[in-house]
């Protein structure tokens, strides 16, 4: 079971705005920076989103994170079926002093 | 451009012991905290140790603790992990994986290298 909380799975058609939330506590995401990263079947993960809402260079502005007190969330508009993917979220914990996982969702492009 | 390339992966013995490398380039090796993570077949992502830029401080996961010890080699940019008394529930990708800071995720990782604990 993992310590932050994703839904297992998201779907939506091309062009559309999908939402995955990621749900944490006040040791991890309540007072450090939310991550994301995509990983496509048989590849690495790629980060996506650091430090909450910053996009690293090559990420196209269609991806965007957010955080409001223990949760983080990850948008995606525009829908394109190169997004079909895994998408997983990741903070510090400090009561662990570790990094922490959500369980990942499975974005599936309709 | 910033490369970290993992070796060492293979087919082990329950009990036995592995040391996974990663050889690093592309930036500023002693700048950066530097992590290992896994994902069993199938699974999620797993956080399993973590060693910050001057090797001060040291963390891991409760999963390995005892048996896993993570070090780093500044002369050849590269970062290790030594594997004792494996398990089964040890078989998995372990990624390299780059941080900015001790207590932030990662920013850049690697491409694997598979372990298999096995009889």
């Amino acid at each position: 079971q993992s310590v932050l909380t994703q839904p297992p799975s998201a779907s939506g058609t091309p062009g559309q705005r999908v939402t995955i939330s990621c749900s944490g506590s006040s040791s991890n995401i309540g007072s450090n920076y939310v991550y994301w990263y995509q990983q496509v079947p048989g590849t690495a993960p790629s980060l996506l989103i650091y430090r909450n809402n910053q996009r690293p260079s090559g990420v196209p502005e269609r991806f965007s994170g957010s955080k409001s007190g223990t949760s983080g969330s990850l948008a995606i508009s525009g829908l394109r079926s190169e997004d079909e993917a895994d998408y997983y979220c990741a903070a510090w914990d400090d009561s662990l002093r570790g990094v922490v996982f959500g369980g990942g969702t499975k974005l599936t492009v309709l | 451009e910033v490369q970290l390339v993992e070796s060492g992966g293979g087919l082990v013995k329950p009990g036995g012991s592995l040391r996974l490398s990663c050889a690093t380039s592309g930036f500023i090796f002693n700048t950066y905290t530097m992590n290992w993570v896994r994902q069993a077949p199938g699974k999620g992502l797993e956080w399993v140790s973590a060693i910050s830029n001057s090797a001060t401080y040291v963390y891991y996961a409760d999963s390995v603790k005892g048996r896993f010890t993570i070090s780093r080699d500044y002369a050849k940019n590269s970062l290790y992990l030594q594997m004792n008394s494996l398990r089964a529930e040890d078989t998995a990708i372990y990624y390299c994986a780059r941080s900015d800071t001790s207590m932030e995720p990662f920013d850049w990782w690697g491409q694997g290298t598979l372990v298999t604990v096995s009889s």
